[in-house]
């Protein structure tokens, strides 16, 4: 089992909707939880970073964290073709040496058609 | 601002030649971090630096080496490459090494080894 679980898509949906992306994770040491967004031949990007169970709004994204359920999702309302993408969940936990390094779902490529 | 810069954008290579990437991170960062993207997967972690230490390593093989300078950058170098090595090497900058610090990543160079 891997330690973080990410349904790789690919996803389509038409532009307005709400689109739901979901990671489950089975390593229980993991503290911070991240979403990124990663479009083609381009970094990650940072959208959203969160600490403690419960909701993080940002505009049109919210991100949900279920530590008792190893469950994180993130939510984007109102969807525009802007919004095709990569989107890539991440987690870290504490490693040592002062270190903490990210581990990362394969990420779900979303589609939003006009 | 900047964001993290690295150079080069692309690169090929012929198995067994060794090759180094560069990384510039963001005005005031001063911990990097190196990550390996395949095709189709999420990022793995390779190397952490902070004050120009190293502060964690990925499983990735000894060939793999990295280093921070005094002003923060960094050079990633790996020695006897494989077919296998042929991925996009991300860059990413924080303030510092700690979990509370969020990662910030470059564009990457695309590596191909033939």
């Amino acid at each position: 089992q891997k330690e973080v679980e990410q349904d790789p898509g690919p996803l389509s949906v038409p532009e307005g909707a709400i689109v739901s992306l979901n990671c489950t994770y089975s390593n229980s040491a993991f503290q911070y939880f991240m979403w990124y967004r990663q479009y083609s031949r381009k970094g990650p990007e940072l959208l959203m970073y969160t600490y403690s169970s419960g909701n993080k709004e940002d505009g049109r994204f919210t991100a949900q964290v279920d530590k008792s359920s190893k469950y994180i999702s993130l939510f984007i309302r109102d969807s525009q073709p802007s919004d095709s993408a990569t989107y890539l969940c991440a987690m870290s936990a504490y490693s040592g040496a002062g270190s903490y390094q990210l581990t990362f779902g394969k990420g779900t490529k979303l589609s939003v058609i006009p | 601002d900047a964001g993290v810069t690295q150079s080069p954008t692309h690169l090929i290579k012929t198995r067994g030649q060794h090759v180094t990437l560069r990384c510039s991170p963001i005005s005031g960062h001063k911990s990097v971090s190196w990550y390996q993207q395949v095709l189709g997967q999420g990022p793995q972690f390779i190397f952490q630096y902070y004050e120009k230490e190293e502060r964690g390593r990925g499983n990735f093989p000894d060939r793999f080496s990295a280093r921070q300078f005094p002003n923060y950058s960094s050079e990633l170098n790996v020695n006897a490459l494989l077919l296998g090595d042929s991925a996009l090497y991300l860059c990413a900058s924080s303030l510092a090494h700690r979990g509370n610090s969020p990662l910030h990543f470059g564009n990457g160079t695309r590596l191909t080894v033939t």
